[in-house]
């Protein structure tokens, strides 16, 4: 069955480091990869997405993902990290002509001064 | 433009009882969507609406749940008689076009069944 799979639940990086937050689908055919953030407090925002064409997405505040279907992965990364983007990310896959569509259960990003 | 609202934003219920949950989307979105975020679960995907219609409702948990699209716009999320599992947060979302579109998600009703 289609799913996705974000290994690590909870992160912590210092302000300054880089982070990559892991993202992989189980399902072969041609995925349509999410990522979206939810803060303390509010709603679901998307990051960033990949339908078709260069892997290498490029998202708000600074994220970036890179698709590598021979990894089914999906990675979000981000090269400095600001005490802001302490949140929950979610990856998430949908397929055309599918109709549901699939979330990660979320990795927690802890942000040390 | 107005995002997704939904309402109410906190439901208190005692078991067994009838709730009903409403989504309104953004203006001019055909696809709705509902899901279910348990206490540090992810997102469950519950239903999908192309306009009016769900081409599959096979998400939804139990025959317990059901929902609605009226005039391609307001939808509501029925749950007759409430269990305690059912306390979460119910998440709407809308999009332009249908999956799998970007969707763009409301503050969502927390339901707390008692």
């Amino acid at each position: 069955a289609q799913s996705v799979t974000q290994p690590d639940i909870h992160i912590t990086v210092s302000e300054g480091a880089s982070l990559e937050l892991r993202c992989n689908y189980s399902y072969g055919a041609t995925p349509y990869l999410f990522w979206y953030v939810q803060s303390p407090g509010q709603g679901l925002q998307l990051l960033l997405k990949y339908f078709s064409g260069d892997t290498l997405v490029q998202g708000i505040k600074g994220f970036e993902a890179e698709f590598k279907r021979s990894q089914s992965s999906f990675n979000l990364r981000k090269p400095s990290v600001h005490w802001s983007d302490a949140a929950e990310y979610f990856c998430a896959v949908g397929y055309y002509n599918f109709n549901k569509f699939y979330f990660g259960s979320g990795t927690k990003l802890n942000v040390k001064p | 433009g107005a995002g997704v609202s939904q309402s109410p934003s906190n439901k208190v219920t005692e078991k067994g009882k009838d709730v009903e949950l409403r989504c309104d989307p953004i203006s001019g979105h055909t696809a709705l969507y509902w899901y279910r975020q348990s206490l540090g679960q992810g997102l469950e995907f519950l239903i999908y609406f192309q306009g009016n219609s769900a081409p599959d409702k096979s998400g939804l948990p139990s025959d317990r749940f059901s929902a609605e699209r009226t005039g391609g716009s307001v939808s509501t999320l029925t749950i007759q008689r409430t269990q305690q599992e059912d306390s979460a947060v119910y998440l709407c979302a809308s999009s332009l076009g249908p999956l799998p579109d970007t969707q763009y998600f409301g503050p969502g009703t927390r339901l707390t069944v008692l």
